[in-house]
């Protein structure tokens, strides 16, 4: 969706290093979501942000942070990538409004190697 | 905690038959539901949604799902499988955060 965008869209990494990926959104959308999705898991939550510097932990943080220091960014940092952390992450934001609307963003494919 | 749990990792059905796709919810609070499909190496696309008012949601593609708050259900279906509808059908449900909680997907073949 043209509202979110996600950076970068592939990355190879080697098993330590850190990584970060950015979710970049133009809606002014107060919460943000950070996803990963593997094979038979579904989409996991990791964490979400609802405000400027408000995030919180999801069903799967461990090895991850977050930070959100403006409204359109919230960004995913791997301290120390782990081959566990092979995956697709996808970012996603909620409307600000009670119509529980929600933009997926395209996904940014990482191999931990 | 909000979660969903669906039924059946894969189910295959015939063209022009009656698709379904089974899921069940868990919620102390009453429960948003959603139903997203992804086609591969795409991302999510909202197929339709339950929030509040008429328990049968029509979609998009002809999809429908039926909230049935006895049965803590939101199966999703279709009159008529095309080729096309060939994909990964993921449900989910409101939690914390406002966050969606995804069941672990279904992923639907389509046979001529």
């Amino acid at each position: 969706d043209a509202g979110i965008t996600q950076s970068p869209r592939h990355k190879v990494t080697e098993t330590g290093t850190p990584v970060t990926l950015r979710c970049h959104q133009t809606e002014n959308h107060r919460y943000m979501y950070w996803y990963r999705q593997d094979p038979g898991h579904g989409l996991r939550l990791i964490h979400y942000s609802y405000g400027v510097k408000d995030t919180d932990k999801g069903e799967v943080s461990d090895g991850y942070s977050v930070s959100r220091s403006k409204t359109e960014d919230f960004l995913l940092t791997l301290e120390s990538a782990t081959s566990s952390q092979t995956s697709v992450y996808f970012c996603a934001t909620r409307r600000n409004d009670n119509n529980y609307g929600y933009t997926f963003g395209s996904g940014t494919r990482l191999t931990v190697v | 905690a909000q979660s969903v749990t669906q039924l059946g990792s894969h189910v295959s059905v015939s063209e022009g038959a009656l698709v379904l796709l089974r899921c069940n919810y868990s919620s102390s609070v009453p429960p948003y539901l959603f139903w997203y499909v992804q086609y591969p190496n795409q991302g999510l696309q909202l197929l339709l949604k339950y929030t509040t008012g008429a328990t049968l949601v029509k979609g998009i593609n002809g999809f429908e799902a039926e909230f049935k708050k006895s049965e803590t259900s939101f199966h999703l279906t279709k009159p008529s499988a095309h080729m096309s509808d060939a994909a990964e059908y993921f449900c989910a449900v409101s939690g914390d955060g406002y966050a969606l909680n995804f069941g672990k997907g279904t992923s639907l073949l389509v046979t001529p």
